[in-house]
């Protein structure tokens, strides 16, 4: 069984602020890792897939990077806004899927 | 373009009853997983399963759940027996199958299986 760690595990931040949260996991075997937004009483839905040492990805204010060296991807929200609230998910895929327990953002007004 | 299906949204059994689970993949997807998530923990992974074919059950309980894709119809999570640890919800995710490791998941919205 492979640990896919997060942190923090929650977090709150005021309408505005910047915020970013880390995804750890094995270096070896790795295949690709994935980032989930996972709202209340709605699906995880994808945010990003990278594979690559060094990759970067962006949609709009979220940005990811992934060192897979080192074993872990940062997941960055600049100007967090309050519908940005929701848990985030890391998924790292090597030879199964494993899924991170998610760090839950709250976004103050 | 519909969305992953999965059927019941809720499901209620006593004990040593049967449940069963239904996936309807986003058209077009040729792979279904299945995911469990207990109270208060993160999802896990049970099984990955191609048309007519179980390609990973590493994640899947040894005795009284299995798992099948049909070649035609939904994907069928089914517990046999149930036990008041087998309440959780359980998520479906589908892909399309170009290459399973990179391929984006989508996901359903869960049923909600309780026990009691």
């Amino acid at each position: 069984i492979l640990n896919v760690e997060q942190s923090p595990q929650s977090l709150h931040v005021q309408e505005g602020d910047s915020t970013n949260f880390t995804c750890s996991f094995p270096s070896s075997n790795f295949y690709a890792l994935h980032w989930y937004r996972w709202e209340t009483a709605k699906s995880p839905e994808a945010l990003f897939v990278m594979t690559l040492n060094g990759d970067e990805k962006k949609k709009g204010r979220i940005s990811a990077t992934l060192n897979t060296k080192e074993g872990y991807s940062y997941l960055y929200i600049k100007g967090s806004q309050p519908e940005d609230s929701a848990t985030y998910l890391c998924a790292f895929t090597g030879n199964q899927f494993y899924f991170g327990t998610g760090t839950s953002l709250t976004v103050i007004p | 373009n519909a969305g992953v299906m999965q059927n019941p949204r809720h499901l209620v059994r006593r004990r040593g009853q049967e449940a069963r689970l239904r996936c309807s993949p986003m058209k077009g997807h040729s792979h279904v997983y299945w995911y469990r998530q207990l109270p208060e923990e993160g999802l896990k992974f049970m099984v990955y399963l191609q048309k007519e074919n179980i390609i990973d059950e590493s994640g899947m309980p040894k005795e009284r759940f299995s798992a099948e894709f049909p070649k035609e119809g939904p994907s069928i999570l089914r517990i046999q027996q149930v036990v008041r640890g087998d309440s959780a919800a359980y998520f479906c995710a589908s892909s399309p199958g170009t290459v399973a490791s990179t391929d984006t998941q989508y996901f359903g919205p869960g049923t909600r299986l309780t026990v009691l």
